[in-house]
C-alpha cells in the first residue's frame, strides 16, 4: 500500500507570493491533517479534513487555508507569504480520529 | 484543552544503556496517546499507541511505554539503546476532537 505522498518536496518562494502544497493520503483514509514544523515552535496543528469538511482548525491566520477533494486528496494554500512561514509542512492521514497518523515526508518551504 | 510536555529536549545515552524519554499529558477526556519517531528529512513514524486496555504498550524496534493515569504520564523506554535509535521522538495526545497535539520533541543521541 502506498504511503502518504506530499508534493513538492522543496519550494522556494519570495515574500508576498502564495503557495499551494499537495497531499495524497493512504488509500482508504478519509481524514487528512496538516502540521507546520519549525525548530522554535515544534509541530503546530493547522487543520483537519474529513470527507471534504474541515472539522478542526489550529491557531493560524486566515492566510493559511486548505481543502479536501472527493478522492480525499488535500491541498493547503498559504497566501501573502512571510519569512516566518518558512517551515516543514507535514500532511498526515488516518482512518479515524482515534487512529494513528500516517505522515508524508513533508514539503520544505523556504521564503526569501 | 489537551497538552503534552516532554521533559528534556535532548537526551544522551551510551550504546547498550537504558533509554527513558519522559512524557506527561493533560486531557479532559480519557486520552489516546502515541509516540512517534522522526529521522532527518522525513515525516514522523508511529512507534506505539495507547487507546484502551493494557497499560503497558509494546511498539516497534524494542520500545515500550506505560500509561499511568494517576501520574498522567506515558514515558517511553527501551532496555538497550542502539546507534540506529538516534532520532527525534515525539509524544502525542489525541483529544478525540479531530486533532492530535504533539509535545516539543526529545532528540536522542546515542554514543558509541
Amino acid at each position: 500500500k502506498a504511503g502518504v505522498t506530499q508534493t513538492p518536496r522543496y519550494l522556494i518562494k519570495t515574500r508576498g507570493q502564495q503557495v499551494t502544497l499537495s497531499c495524497s493520503p493512504i488509500s482508504g483514509h478519509r481524514s487528512v491533517s496538516w502540521y507546520q514544523q519549525t525548530p522554535g515552535q515544534g509541530l503546530q496543528f493547522l487543520f483537519e479534513y474529513f470527507s471534504e469538511t474541515q472539522r478542526n482548525k489550529g491557531n493560524f491566520p486566515g492566510r493559511f487555508s486548505g481543502r479536501q477533494f472527493s478522492n480525499s486528496r488535500s491541498e493547503m494554500n498559504v497566501s501573502t507569504l512571510e519569512l516566518g512561514d518558512s517551515a516543514l509542512y507535514l500532511c498526515a492521514s488516518s482512518l479515524a480520529s482515534e487512529s494513528p497518523l500516517h505522515f508524508g515526508n513533508g514539503t520544505r518551504l523556504t521564503v526569501t | 484543552a489537551q497538552s503534552v510536555t516532554q521533559l528534556g529536549s535532548h537526551v544522551s545515552v551510551s550504546e547498550g544503556a537504558l533509554v527513558l524519554l519522559r512524557c506527561n499529558y493533560s486531557s479532559s477526556v480519557p486520552p489516546y496517546l502515541f509516540w512517534y519517531v522522526q529521522y532527518p528529512n522525513q515525516g514522523l513514524q508511529l512507534l506505539l499507541k495507547y487507546t484502551t486496555g493494557a497499560t503497558l504498550v509494546k511498539g516497534i524496534n524494542g520500545f515500550e511505554a506505560e500509561f499511568k493515569k494517576s501520574e498522567t504520564s506515558f514515558h517511553l523506554t527501551k532496555p538497550s539503546a542502539h546507534m540506529s535509535d538516534a532520532a527525534e521522538y515525539f509524544c502525542a495526545v489525541s483529544d478525540r476532537g479531530f486533532k492530535t497535539i504533539f509535545g516539543a520533541g526529545t532528540r536522542l543521541f546515542v554514543k558509541a
